[in-house]
């Protein structure tokens, strides 16, 4: 059974950096792109990160670019994504997503559940 | 980057009956190489992580209910609910992986009338 299980959100001042943590399992973790995908609340899906495996090529939406670092490491089945210089439009429930194949990329059959970043002073 | 725009916002559409999403890209997510359409179709219910339901446009997630459908090429898609169910209410959301960058439509609400 595939699990994903996102933590370290949490309450930050703006200018306050998070680290957060998605462990996978259920799943040949180390073949397979992840994602961070998040929603505001009351808002739509956006997209935040996504990084490849094998050779951990990452991607980002322009608004993170310089700011968030997506990361990963195969021998704990784990995604990172370190944030800094957080805003308050960053507030919202980070998603961790699974890519539907190890060959069909960037579209997501599995999700967690999310972990809530909340940027406030 | 590839906007994603769908229409309604939102629908109600009564039990039993179809309801219809629109979602329109602004460049074409369709790759000749392969004759595929980088398009994906999502249901999210409230409190719950979104669902895959379509991907290549039309072909249906193992276990997804033969009533959603999804239709469409290059530019303009459309997720079909036929024989609409209670437990159908929901947030439903078209996305573009034509990328990176990925790009989601706003999002249509759909509800029972």
């Amino acid at each position: 059974e595939v699990q994903l299980l996102e933590s370290g959100g949490g309450l930050v001042q703006p200018g306050g950096s998070l680290r957060l943590s998605c462990a996978a399992s259920g799943f040949t973790f180390s073949s397979y792109v992840m994602s961070w995908v998040r929603q505001a609340p009351g808002k739509g899906l956006e997209w935040v990160s996504s990084i490849t495996p094998g050779t951990g090529t990452t991607y980002y939406t322009d608004s993170v670019k310089g700011r968030f670092t997506i990361s990963r490491d195969n021998s704990k089945n784990t995604i990172y994504l370190q944030m800094n210089s957080l805003r308050a439009d960053d507030t919202a429930l980070y998603y961790c997503a699974k890519d539907r194949s190890a060959t069909d990329r960037y579209h997501f059959d599995f999700w967690g559940q999310g972990t809530l970043v909340t940027v406030s002073s | 980057d590839i906007v994603m725009t769908q229409s309604p916002d939102s629908l109600a559409v009564s039990l039993g009956e179809r309801a219809t999403v629109n979602c329109k890209s602004s460049q074409s997510v369709f790759y000749r190489s392969n004759n595929k359409n980088y398009l994906a179709w999502y249901q999210q219910k409230p409190g719950q992580p979104p669902k895959l339901l379509i991907y290549w446009a039309s072909i249906r997630e193992s276990g997804v209910p033969d009533r959603f459908s999804g239709s469409g090429s290059g530019t303009d898609f459309t997720l079909t609910i036929s024989n609409l169910q209670a437990e159908d209410v929901a947030v439903y959301y078209c996305q573009q992986y034509y990328g990176p960058p990925l790009t989601f439509g706003g999002g249509t609400k759909v509800e029972i009338k």
